[in-house]
């Protein structure tokens, strides 16, 4: 079955960019959307963002001056760059997949913590 | 901005019925929102649940329903399970963004 797997620093400092990759297995990127979320300790779902596998992407429009997302289709990976981070990007964040003929999010990665702190 | 509202905390008995429901701030929602469920567990990601207002996962359990219901997209679940005991959170497409509604505890008691 698809699986997802983020991976990247779990600290970041202030001022810093955040940098996370999500390698999906058991199944494609291209053609299908990938997904970032966030979550904040105690907090909701928070949608970041998705990029389609051409290359088209959608951001959260009170990120979208400090985001960044590509796609790596030969090693069937999406990425996700966040600059200029503070403490309120301190969040969970999950990577995420649609699939055939689906509009919306069904395949999720576990998750990985990113703290933003010097 | 848009903002997805969903009902902060809901209680039901073990086998009883409940419906989760998810509002706009835009207006009604429609298929053109194509609604989508999520159930998160506490330490868990989130589990697909329903897409497109109504449309099941083939993990998803017969108990979980989804649809339109004044205005709103909702989820139904009868016959609840103590494993149900979940936070509940609604997704909706508004041209090429996804918004997330604040989600919904439900307790099982």
């Amino acid at each position: 079955q698809v699986q997802l797997q983020e991976s990247g620093p779990g600290l970041v400092k202030p001022s810093e960019t955040l940098s996370l990759t999500c390698t999906v297995s058991g199944g494609s990127i291209s053609g299908y959307y990938g997904y970032w979320i966030r979550q904040p300790a105690g907090k909701g779902l928070e949608w970041i963002g998705r990029m389609y596998s051409g290359g088209a992407a959608n951001y959260k429009s009170s990120l979208k001056s400090r985001l960044t997302m590509s796609v790596d289709t030969s090693n069937n990976q999406f990425s996700l760059k966040l600059t200029s981070v503070t403490a309120a990007d301190t969040a969970v964040y999950y990577c995420a997949r649609d699939d055939a003929d689906i509009s919306g999010i069904v395949h999720w990665g576990q998750g990985t913590l990113v703290t933003v702190s010097s | 901005q848009t903002v997805v509202t969903q009902e902060p905390s809901l209680t039901v008995s073990p086998g009883g019925t409940v419906t989760l429901t998810c509002a706009s701030s835009t207006g009604a929602v429609t298929s053109g929102y194509y609604p989508n469920w999520f159930q998160q567990k506490p330490g868990q990601a989130p589990r697909a649940l329903v897409y497109s207002i109504n449309k099941k996962h083939s993990w998803t359990p017969a108990r979980f329903s989804g649809s339109l219901l004044g205005g709103k997209a909702a989820l139904t679940l009868s016959g609840v399970q103590p494993e149900d005991e979940a936070e509940y959170y609604c997704l909706l497409y508004y041209a090429g963004a996804w918004v997330f509604g604040g989600g919904t505890k439900l307790t099982v008691l």
